[in-house]
């Protein structure tokens, strides 16, 4: 069964950095791209970019370009998602999902649970 | 950016009825659009992709149409468990979700 797990809710102060994750199983996790979803009331969902965890080759949504950086321990099957300098405006929940291509079409089959964070002073 | 409209933004239905939700891009997409299904407090799940391949495991009360700059979700009869938001996402060029449309008995 294919599963994608994540880290916990976190909890941070603006200025300080983070780093979630999320951990592929149930196949080969270095086989398709992970993509990051942000997920908030007053934007709704939206694309953040995404990672190939053979090579931790990325793309970046414009709008988090600069902002966040992916990456990706293909020894473990996971991904990672990390800020350097948090701001209120980062808080929301975060999904990972698996992208996958089948004769040119493209989704985004399994979603990780999510994780919140959470960023207040 | 390919801007996607989602329509209505919510609805009140009965269990029984036929449920319709439209998806417009800004421009044509071809058939690169998926619909996916978030209840409350849970990650979205993937119905449909490529407009109107059903995802497996996926119940065939639920349909998609479309191609070009409209697409739509039918959902042939509601039952309890479809109360949720439904999200139409764009994969034409990088990936752009529609605001949602929620759905309530």
């Amino acid at each position: 069964e294919v599963q994608l797990a994540q880290s916990g809710a976190e909890v941070r102060k603006p200025g300080e950095s983070l780093t979630i994750s999320c951990q592929g199983s149930g196949y080969t996790f270095t086989n398709n791209w992970i993509a990051w979803l942000r997920q908030t009331p007053e934007r709704g969902l939206e694309w953040m970019g995404n990672v190939y965890p053979d090579d931790s080759d990325t793309r970046y949504s414009p709008s988090f370009r600069g902002r966040v950086t992916f990456s990706a321990d293909k020894s473990i099957s996971t991904a990672y998602l990390q800020w350097s300098s948090l701001q209120a405006s980062d808080t929301a929940m975060y999904y990972c999902a698996r992208r996958t291509v089948v004769a040119l079409i493209e989704y985004f089959d399994y979603w990780g649970q999510g994780t919140l964070v959470t960023v207040s002073s | 950016a390919i801007q996607m409209t989602q329509s209505p933004s919510s609805l009140s239905v009965s269990v029984g009825d036929r449920v319709t939700i439209t998806c417009r891009a800004s421009q044509a997409i071809r058939n690169d659009l998926s619909w996916l299904q978030q209840k409350p407090g849970k990650a979205p799940k993937l119905l449909i992709y490529g407009a109107s391949t059903l995802q497996s495991g996926v119940p065939s009360r639920f349909s998609g149409s479309g191609s070009g700059t409209a697409f739509t979700l039918t959902i042939s009869s509601l039952q309890p468990e479809d109360v949720a938001t439904y999200y139409c996402l764009q994969d034409y060029n990088l990936w752009t979700f529609g605001q949602g449309t929620k759905v309530e008995i």
